[in-house]
């Protein structure tokens, strides 16, 4: 267990809805990162933070917004959910960032209908 | 952007076989790493590499770090049907600038048959 709580778990939610997914961790980590995954694509990395406001984008990150007020929580916005948003959300968190600091969270699956 | 070709995509073997797996890139990594997935879980650390020709083990698993920094691969020996799930490289580029991103394969999905 590497203290970090995604929720929700599951949702199904309806095109043009705005969608809030919410990572929470008890490491005080400095790092943050959701990644989607989808078959084929491996995770791919949406936005990322570096510190508290402090965030930028990822590979992925059109039509997702993110924001951190506080060290132990990540949000990801979908403002308007769309079907090709339809996918398993994992929140990952690190202390360093060196790569054996990473740790992941159990995901969100979200369907778009 | 970087990609990272991750082959076979699936594996069907039985109890007791020896699995190989590698991931090739287009670009340099300063680290790779290997991930295991399990159905309705988060990736999981195997391995991480962070030398070129680097070669670990943990346990019944093996990583070598490529001497050209654009490829991994990963043993596994004398399979047990536990080692069934996804299994993922992925490359992280060094500097300040890289805040721990990594960059994933596409998985290869394994299954052991008794």
């Amino acid at each position: 267990d590497a203290g970090i709580t995604q929720s929700p778990r599951h949702k199904v939610t309806e095109t043009g809805t705005p969608v809030t997914l919410r990572c929470h961790q008890t490491e005080n980590h400095r790092y943050m990162y959701w990644y989607r995954q989808d078959p084929g694509h491996g995770l791919r990395l949406i936005h990322y933070s570096y510190g508290v406001k402090d965030t930028d984008k990822g590979e992925v990150s059109d039509g997702y917004s993110v924001s951190r007020s506080k060290t132990e929580d990540f949000l990801l916005t979908l403002e308007s959910a769309t079907s090709s948003q339809t996918s398993v959300y994992f929140c990952a968190i690190s202390l360093t960032g060196a790569g054996n600091t990473i740790y992941f969270g159990e995901g969100s699956w979200l369907t778009v209908v | 952007g970087q990609q990272l070709n991750q082959s076979p995509q699936s594996m069907f073997i039985q109890e007791g076989e020896d699995v190989s797996m590698n991931c090739t890139s287009s670009s340099i990594f300063n680290t790779w790493l290997w991930y295991k997935q399990d159905p309705g879980e988060g990736p999981v650390l195997l391995i991480a590499l962070y030398k070129a020709g680097e070669l670990t083990s943990n346990g019944r698993l093996t990583a070598q770090f490529g001497i050209t920094r654009k490829d991994s691969f990963l043993n596994i020996s004398a399979s047990i049907p536990s080692d069934v799930g996804i299994y993922f490289c992925a490359g992280q580029s060094a500097g300040g600038t890289s805040y721990g991103k990594l960059t994933f394969g596409q998985g290869t999905i394994l299954t052991v048959h008794p």
